[in-house]
């Protein structure tokens, strides 16, 4: 069973700070992964895919994957109060997400 | 161009009832999945249909069926509703298998 593992928080960052969300996986031959964001009461959607080790970078959102040490997190920088939602991680080589964890943003 | 749509919304069933639950999407995905959401549990995946004609289990099958009716459409059935069933019902699709999901606004559902 591949597993993905986040904490679930809460997790609080002032507005403007730089939130950061881990994700650690099981399976070293995982490849890429997905983060999705879902706002409470509505369904997840695409943040970022992230292939390769690494950074990636889209706007104030940077996904870092580390294959060595296996985990994958996002920084959000620059926090707004409208990024305060639960961040899902999967593997895109998996048939799992892991639980999320919810962020909030202190205004 | 609607993406997937779920339909109903909101269900309230009694023990032992029975329902299906429709998705359908627009945008010729060949994979499309079921989940169920509860809290503290994240996404659990129920039901997974990697292309048109093929079916598989995901983590949490028991109580459950599906059907791929044809490329567009994925139904989930309830055969005889428990209070453990009690949940919101996603459903997704990909263009490919386990590619980048589009989720569809989901099912409110209570089993009483």
């Amino acid at each position: 069973q591949k597993e993905v593992e986040q904490n679930s928080g809460p997790l609080s960052v002032p507005e403007g700070a730089i939130a950061s969300l881990n994700c650690t996986y099981s399976d070293r031959g995982s490849q890429s992964f997905f983060w999705y964001r879902q706002y409470s009461g509505k369904s997840p959607e695409l943040i970022m895919f992230i292939y390769s080790n690494g950074d990636k970078e889209d706007g104030r959102f940077t996904a870092q994957l580390n294959k060595a040490s296996q985990y994958v997190s996002l920084l959000i920088r620059d926090s707004q109060p409208s990024d305060s939602a639960t961040y899902l991680c999967a593997g895109a080589d998996g048939l799992t997400f892991g639980k999320g964890t919810h962020l909030i943003i202190q205004p | 161009n609607a993406g997937v749509t779920q339909t109903p919304k909101f269900q309230v069933l009694k023990t032992g009832q029975s329902m299906t639950l429709q998705c359908a999407q627009d945008m010729n995905h060949n994979s499309m999945y079921w989940y169920r959401q509860d809290p503290g549990m994240g996404l659990r995946l129920i039901y997974y249909s990697a292309s048109e004609g093929t079916t598989d289990k995901g983590e949490v099958p028991n109580g459950y069926n599906v059907s791929r009716l044809n490329k567009r459409e994925f139904s989930l059935r309830l055969e005889s509703a428990a209070p453990s069933q009690t949940s919101v019902y996603f459903c997704a699709s990909s263009e490919a298998f386990w590619d980048t999901q589009y989720f569809g606004p989901g099912t409110r559902l209570t089993v009483l």
